[in-house]
């Protein structure tokens, strides 16, 4: 069962433009909603995050908008450059009840910004 | 100022054999998650230490996969018997503190295991 969906699975933007990744989630206990950038043949790297309790958040480039009502939350990254191509991955923190916070990750989506 | 290393980077294991993946955590940290990467997937969380601690193994397999961190050197995640199923990304993250939703966890480059 798939407690986060993100879409799309791919996605090409001209240099310049805007990209934007959509995350829909299930789970009411979710409370903090990080977004990760992944190169290849390397880990995760934590790009922006947001809490339920904040409809935006801008850091550069990259914003975060969350509706609450509709549990979606969607990355969106303005003036998209080559150097941004990689895989991003939203995710979703909750406690786990057997003493930890768990991450929950989306399928992840392909970006390629292209010249 | 070294941040999460794994290793090995590649591993290729024939199906019965065991695989260990070894992970050391930033400097000052104290947590470890494991999680697994299948293709085209997210990541799946597995497993969470504490020193000489498991605190959270509720996403581990049953059988065939263990984890430790010992007191002394790195996490060691060990699976027994593999099979192709088992091929996957593993990474390995770290965190000062694990008390908080917002603890920011960090991720090591991971070990592509290839079962033949």
């Amino acid at each position: 069962q798939q407690q986060v969906k993100q879409s799309p699975q791919s996605l090409i933007v001209q240099k310049g433009g805007i990209s934007i990744i959509n995350c829909a989630y299930e789970n009411t206990a979710f409370d903090y909603f990080p977004w990760y950038q992944q190169f290849p043949g390397k880990g995760p790297a934590l790009l922006i995050a947001i809490r339920p309790d904040v409809s935006e958040k801008k850091e550069g480039r990259f914003t975060i908008s969350f509706n609450k009502s509709a549990k979606q939350f969607s990355l969106h990254i303005m003036d998209s450059q080559p150097g941004d191509s990689a895989t991003y991955f939203c995710a979703a923190n909750a406690y786990s009840g057997a003493g930890s916070y768990q991450l929950t990750f989306g399928k992840g989506t392909k970006l390629s910004v292209i010249p | 100022n070294a941040g999460v290393m794994q290793n090995p980077r590649h591993l290729v294991r024939r199906r019965g054999q065991e695989a260990r993946l070894r992970c050391s955590p930033m400097k000052g940290h104290s947590h470890v998650y494991w999680y697994r990467q299948l293709p085209e997937e997210g990541l799946k969380f597995m497993v969470y230490l504490q020193k000489e601690n498991i605190i959270d193994e509720s996403g581990m397999p049953k059988e065939r996969f263990s984890a430790e961190f010992p007191k002394e050197g790195p996490s060691i995640l060990r699976i027994q018997q593999v099979v192709r199923g088992d091929s996957a990304a593993y990474f390995c993250a770290s965190s000062t503190k694990a008390g908080s939703t917002t603890d920011t966890q960090y991720f090591g480059p991971g070990t592509r295991l290839t079962v033949l």
